[in-house]
């Protein structure tokens, strides 16, 4: 059974950087599929973050490019977000997912992340 | 970016009767070279993350119950519910994954009437 988890600090301060990894279980992160990051604030809908092939070729929204980095452990079957200077607006559930090149089928649970000194 | 817009914003349908929601999107994700539109439907319920209905605007993803429907071409597209179960009481989103950024509509609400 395939799975993805997000790990990572709940609570971030503010300017701080947040990290999270994406560990997947039952399926090669090395297979044909796009990995990805989504957020939601709490409430509110769903915003994309970016994307990675197993290669390292990533694609961000730039309108979090110049903040974000997505990175891809093959020998851990892991891949990962970084999001630098963190402010309030931040605070969502971050989710992963695998994408096999129409959108996502398979998501995380998700992990909120708080930005709040 | 694409803009994605969902009509209406909530809607309250009986049980067993038909939910139908509309997504626009602010220019065509019809790809010309393999007549595919990039567009998915996602249900997503409290707590939960969200799961894939549907993709290439109609291709009902594996497991998924056939009451639920997707049609549409270019920038129209809808999300139909054929007989409303309880079970379907969700925020819905679309999604163009045409191009990037990848771009959600701001969802709707299900409930019952």
């Amino acid at each position: 059974q395939v799975q993805l988890q997000a790990s990572g600090p709940g609570l971030v301060k503010p300017s701080e950087t947040l990290s999270l990894t994406c560990s997947v279980s039952g399926y090669s992160i090395s297979s044909e599929n796009y990995w990805g990051w989504i957020r939601q604030p709490p409430g509110k809908g769903l915003e994309w973050i970016g994307n990675i092939y197993h290669s390292g070729t990533v694609y961000y929204n730039p309108s979090l490019k110049s903040r974000v980095t997505i990175s891809v452990d093959t020998s851990k079957n892991q891949f990962s977000l970084k999001l630098s200077s963190v402010t309030a607006t931040d605070t969502a559930v971050y989710f992963c997912a695998r994408d096999p090149g129409y959108s996502y089928d398979l998501w995380g649970q998700g992990t909120l992340v708080t930005v709040s000194s | 970016d694409i803009v994605m817009t969902q009509s209406p914003d909530s809607l309250a349908v009986a049980l067993g009767e038909r939910a139908t929601i509309n997504c626009k999107s602010s220019q065509s994700v019809l790809y010309g070279s393999n007549n595919k539109n990039y567009l998915a439907w996602y249900q997503q319920k409290p707590g939960q993350p969200p799961k894939l209905l549907t993709y290439w605007a109609s291709t009902r993803e594996s497991g998924v119950p056939d009451r639920f429907s997707g049609s549409g071409s270019g920038a129209d597209f809808t999300l139909t519910i054929s007989s409303l179960q309880a079970e379907d009481v969700a925020v819905y989103y679309c999604q163009q994954y045409y191009t990037t950024p990848w771009t959600f509509g701001q969802g709707t609400k299900v409930e019952i009437k």
